[in-house]
């Protein structure tokens, strides 16, 4: 079991410029998550997806967009790149579903660094 | 005001000692509270998980919800270098997806 794989690991963008981070999970959960973590700020939610082919916004959803390819993957589009998305990239998943979301335990990936110059 | 408040630290302890991690929060609906581990330059893992208020206690570690006050710890006993880490509170309501993290604080355990 692999749990929880992010690529790249690194990634250095011009302003302006698009990416895709990648995000797999073999544990068969049903949601899916981003974060970004930034100094003092924590971990803040970015989109999540309680399910295949449901999407929904979190904290801070501005500049990203996402997609539920299949139960497994789920990734974070940039489409132009700013230097305030310069952060620390985490996809996370876990079982909760809907009807079903006390126990929430979330899996974390080993995250994407990501630089905005 | 931010709904979860963390001092960020650092915080150094010599081994052996006793560690307190708090929390505080503002939103009377988090039913469930969580403490993550994060390991520097690695993604967090959950370390405790209560329902409510009320002690939990696993091996050195013992997690605290006062929901009166709005106030959840997270001890440390016999601390190790292993230890060194980022601690991160977590919390969220019943039903939804949203968990609401703390922004950690890093501990550093002397050896």
């Amino acid at each position: 079991n692999a749990g929880v794989t992010q690529t790249p690991k690194f990634q250095v963008l011009k302003t302006g410029q698009s990416m895709t981070l990648q995000c797999a999970q073999d544990m068969n959960h049903n949601s899916m998550y981003w974060y970004r973590q930034d100094p003092g700020m924590g971990l803040r939610l970015i989109y999540y997806s309680a399910s295949e082919g449901t999407t929904d916004k979190g904290e801070v959803p501005n500049g990203y967009n996402v997609s539920r390819l299949n139960k497994r993957e789920f990734s974070l589009r940039l489409e132009s790149a700013a230097p305030s998305q310069t952060s620390v990239y985490f996809c996370a998943s876990s079982e909760a579903s809907e009807g079903k979301q006390r126990t929430d335990t979330q899996y974390f990936g080993p995250g994407t660094r990501l630089t905005v110059l | 005001q931010k709904e979860v408040e963390q001092d960020p630290g650092p915080l150094s302890v010599p081994e052996g000692a006793i560690v307190s991690l708090n929390c505080t929060y503002s939103n009377s609906a988090f039913q469930y509270f969580m403490w993550y581990r994060q390991y520097s330059r690695k993604g967090p893992e959950l370390l405790m998980y209560t329902y409510s208020s009320g002690n939990k206690e696993d091996g050195r570690f013992t997690a605290q919800v006062d929901k009166s006050s709005k106030y959840i710890s997270l001890f440390i006993r016999d601390s190790q270098p292993s230890d060194s880490a980022t601690y991160l509170c977590a919390m969220k309501s019943t039903g939804g997806f949203k968990t609401i993290f703390g922004a950690g604080t890093r501990l550093f355990v002397k050896a």
